[in-house]
């Protein structure tokens, strides 16, 4: 099945700075890659997500990129604001038509310090 | 709210008691999905549904545990002879055919 590993576990960055968590994955035949923001106590939210189709995509201070030779993704926030705060989750995904599980990273903890 | 919603929110039993959570999904969505989260890690994947028909389960799903959507509407997860292994926080997701999943606030269970 699919493996997914997401690096770092934990990262600090000051405010205006920019962050970048990795995530690699093991099915080549994943093809859907979404990024969920978990504050504490509070739901998974969706925050960007990435078709295989697709190099990169962008919502404003969020872009995402997949390299599928390498089979790695990225999240990139710039200009960090401390409501960033928060445990962020990679995820794959194989949309077979009747199947599309997610198989998420162990998170990344963001701290966005003043 | 149209939102995903999950009922009860917390969920205190003893081990070997037997429970049962709901889901409601967002109404136009298709396919429902249950995940089970522990502290410090990502959900796991347990079981989905498309309409009302279960298409998947997870090794992680032992017999203890049976799932039912049973119009094609709100989906339940009961866990018979709870373990403390259980004591998680059981999350439900919906979406519309292979779009984004989104997530119910969960209900956390904690076996004594």
């Amino acid at each position: 099945g699919e493996n997914v590993e997401q690096h770092p576990s934990t990262l600090s960055v000051q405010e205006g700075d920019s962050a970048v968590i990795k995530c690699t994955y093991s099915d080549s035949a994943s093809n859907y890659f979404p990024w969920y923001k978990q504050e504490l106590g509070k739901r998974p939210q969706l925050i960007i997500d990435i078709r295989s189709n697709v190099g990169e995509k962008k919502d404003q201070r969020i872009a995402v990129t997949l390299n599928k030779t390498a089979k790695h993704f990225s999240l990139h926030i710039t200009e960090t604001q401390p409501e960033d705060s928060a445990v962020y989750f990679c995820a794959a995904s194989r949309d077979t038509g009747t199947a599309s599980k997610l198989t998420f990273g162990t998170g990344t903890r963001l701290q966005v310090t003043l | 709210d149209t939102g995903v919603s999950q009922d009860p929110r917390h969920k205190i039993t003893k081990r070997g008691q037997n429970v049962t959570f709901r889901c409601d999904p967002i109404s136009e969505h298709n396919r429902l999905y249950w995940y089970r989260q522990t502290l410090g890690q990502g959900p796991e994947f347990l079981t989905y549904f498309q309409n009302e028909a279960q298409l998947e389960k997870s090794r992680l799903l032992s017999d203890r545990f049976s799932a039912e959507r049973p119009k094609g509407s709100f989906s339940t997860l009961e866990i018979q002879r709870t373990e403390q292994g259980d004591s998680a926080m059981y999350l439900c997701a919906s979406s519309l055919a292979g779009l984004e999943q989104y997530f119910g606030p969960g209900t956390r269970l904690t076996v004594t």
